[in-house]
């Protein structure tokens, strides 16, 4: 089965500076999708970024981008010029190719400090 | 679009009642999914649908729990006998299927306390 780990429960950032958050997962499959989802404070969850296995290029949406490693299974996501909207629980998420369901990580909730 | 829909929000009720929650995805998505998310956890998958039919059910999604979409559009959550180990927030999250990657879109969520 796929699991996804977040080992960082809480990260802090100073405003403007930039924040790393980390992600591992473990499967099987040589295709499949990754995501960072961002759950603000009693808000829906939206999507912040994806990424495509079979594609070596990171994606980068404005001022968040991935590093995604394949071989080391891992997915991190760094956010530049943090900034206070940005405070939220951060969540790793994981889906196969030709499948639906989404595995989550536990999550890392992020404080921005101003 | 008005993005995916969820209500009631919030719903408090006692050990061993039934409750009932309505999900209404974004208009042209043609899957719909039910998650469980509890404090300081990540989502946990339950069912999914495409179109008006069932696909995959967790094991997590026990005999109590039934979900349908009748007609491929809104979905419902029943949770019969309820207990208190059902308190979590539920989330809805719709997508297209033949989209690139096939993001899913969530809902607010609807938050159940079982006393």
């Amino acid at each position: 089965a796929q699991t996804v780990t977040q080992s960082q429960p809480e990260m802090s950032v100073q405003e403007a500076e930039t924040v790393t958050l980390s992600c591992t997962y473990d499967t099987s499959e040589s295709d499949y999708y990754l995501f960072w989802y961002k759950q603000p404070p009693s808000r829906q969850m939206i999507l912040v970024i994806r990424q495509e296995a079979y594609k070596q290029q990171n994606a980068t949406e404005n001022r968040f981008s991935v590093n995604f490693q394949k071989a080391a299974k891992s997915f991190s996501l760094k956010i530049s010029d943090s900034q206070l909207g940005d405070a939220a629980m951060y969540f790793c998420a994981y889906r196969e190719t030709s499948g639906s369901r989404l595995t989550f990580g536990e999550g890392t909730q992020l404080t921005v400090n101003p | 679009d008005t993005g995916v829909s969820q209500n009631p929000r919030h719903k408090i009720t006692k050990r061993g009642q039934n409750v009932t929650f309505r999900c209404d995805p974004i208009s042209e998505h043609n899957r719909l999914y039910w998650y469980r998310q509890t404090l300081g956890q990540g989502p946990e998958f339950l069912t999914y649908f495409q179109n008006e039919a069932q696909l995959e059910k967790s094991r997590l999604l026990s005999d109590r729990f039934s979900a349908e979409r009748p007609k491929g559009s809104f979905s419902t959550l029943e949770i019969q006998r309820t207990e208190q180990g059902d308190s979590a927030m539920y989330l809805c999250a719709s997508s297209l299927a033949i989209s690139v990657g096939e993001t899913q879109y969530f809902g607010p969520g609807t938050r159940l306390l079982v006393l």
